[in-house]
């Protein structure tokens, strides 16, 4: 299984700023897929964003966006404009190209928004 | 994204006992998979369920403890056998995404407590 590190247990923003998650993953792939899940207190699984390696320009959904460096094999997820919304535990994944659908996840960080 | 039914959404359970989840997608999918979040931890893959063939199991996990059925292409169960209470966890049951684009959704998630 590949190993995928999210360094940051938990993170503090204050509503409207923006915060970054960190994730670094380790393979010898060259092409590959990676994500980014929220999980609110609800425990629903939530897909926020993917990014193939393959592509240079960086994913974006709405407030979300990333900064993948596939050299430095980062990817980094930004949330700009917190809202209260945001709150949740963010889960960086890793998949490989082999057609099984099969995802490495890291430990978590744990975004809480204050108001 | 399909949705994905999870029942049931929560349950204590008495050690030695056995619980049903059942998971229900409202569009034919090939793969389904199973999950396992244990207390504060990351998702773990417990097996994959095809339609026509016997589950494959990730290591550390075995169709004695965790059997599945996979009867069509929109339901699958997973059953928790033989109850003890390290098997307390959030089981999740996902599906791949339509088109063949690498991505997997979940379902609301099992909340299991086993006393």
């Amino acid at each position: 299984a590949q190993t995928v590190t999210q360094s940051q247990p938990e993170m503090s923003v204050q509503e409207a700023e923006t915060v970054t998650l960190s994730c670094t993953y380790d393979t010898s792939e060259n092409n590959y897929y990676l994500f980014w899940y929220k999980q609110p207190p609800s425990r629903q699984m939530i897909l926020v964003i993917r990014q193939e390696a393959y592509k240079q320009q960086n994913a974006t959904e709405n407030r979300f966006s990333v900064n993948f460096q596939k050299a430095a094999k980062s990817f980094s997820l930004k949330i700009s404009d917190s809202q209260l919304g945001d709150t949740a535990m963010y889960f960086c994944a890793f998949m490989e190209p082999r057609g099984d659908y099969k995802l490495s996840f890291g430990a978590g960080t744990t975004v809480t928004v204050r108001a | 994204s399909a949705v994905i039914s999870q029942k049931p959404s929560r349950d204590i359970c008495q050690r030695g006992t056995s619980l049903t989840i059942q998971c229900q997608v409202d569009s034919q999918v090939t793969m389904m998979f199973w999950y396992r979040q244990q207390p504060g931890q990351s998702l773990t893959l417990i097996a994959t369920a095809n339609q026509g063939s016997e589950a494959t199991y990730e290591s550390g996990f075995v169709i004695d403890k965790f059997p599945i059925s996979r009867p069509n292409l929109t339901f699958s169960t997973l059953t928790v056998s033989n109850m003890s209470p390290e098997d307390s966890s959030i089981y999740l049951c996902s599906v791949e995404g339509q088109g063949g684009n690498e991505k997997l959704f979940f379902g609301s998630g099992t909340q299991l407590s086993v006393l």
